[in-house]
């Protein structure tokens, strides 16, 4: 079955801890994970995707297919990275997207 | 990125009517769009899968005579809520998928059925 599971429905942290948004996927195929953020009152929009290998906001994730994982990752958590953090997995050749639950990050001044 | 808008951005109806919610693709051209629906402190879920110049697929479990699909030009795809009962009250979000495989997304519409 395909699935994305994010097993923390809420992260609360001081500022300038280290953060980790944790994702697992279940995919037969070969996966290609997304992180997307929706900020208070705003529309949903991509962080990243594995494929770019890309630092957003100081943010990066790393795919590790032998943990199935695709965690977020910030050394230095910031008040404006309060946020829903959902990770989303890309399922079949139309692009479709299966998301997780989402986790909602709160960084603490 | 590609611009993506949604109308009405909020609407009420009675029970048993219908309700027609845009998404328009602003500055690209796309042949897929995806229409979702959120529930309250939860997650995205997939409806269906819109293409331009064809038939919706829909997700296992969607209605599709409930929940018509449109899209008839590179820019338009509208979801018509037919019948509508007060369990269809959400939040519905439109997606715009590009040539790179990313999506961008309408900022939603909130539907609450009375």
């Amino acid at each position: 079955a395909q699935r994305v599971t994010q097993p923390e429905k809420l992260l609360s942290v001081f500022k300038g801890a280290p953060v980790e948004l944790k994702c697992n996927y279940s995919y037969s195929g070969s996966p290609e994970l997304f992180w997307y953020v929706q900020y208070s009152r705003q529309r949903l929009q991509l962080l990243l995707r594995h494929i770019s290998r890309e630092s957003i906001k100081g943010f990066t994730a790393d795919l590790n297919k032998g943990e199935t994982s695709f965690h977020l990752k910030k050394p230095f958590a910031q008040e404006e990275d309060s946020a829903m953090y959902y990770c989303a997995l890309m399922r079949g050749s139309q692009g479709n997207l299966i998301f997780g639950k989402g986790t909602k990050l709160s960084v603490k001044p | 990125g590609a611009v993506v808008s949604q109308h009405p951005s909020r609407v009420i109806c009675k029970s048993g009517t219908s309700v027609k919610i845009e998404c328009r693709s602003l500055d690209f051209q796309a042949t897929t769009m995806f229409w979702y629906r959120q529930f309250p402190k939860k997650s995205l879920m997939l409806m269906a899968t819109s293409n331009e110049g064809s038939k919706a697929t829909y997700e296992q479990g969607v209605e599709k005579d409930k929940f018509l699909i449109n899209h008839a030009s590179l820019t338009l795809s509208t979801l018509t809520v037919t019948s509508a009962h007060p369990e269809d009250s959400s939040f519905y979000i439109c997606s715009v998928r590009t040539s790179w495989d990313e999506q961008f997304f309408g900022p939603g519409t909130r539907l609450t059925v009375l």
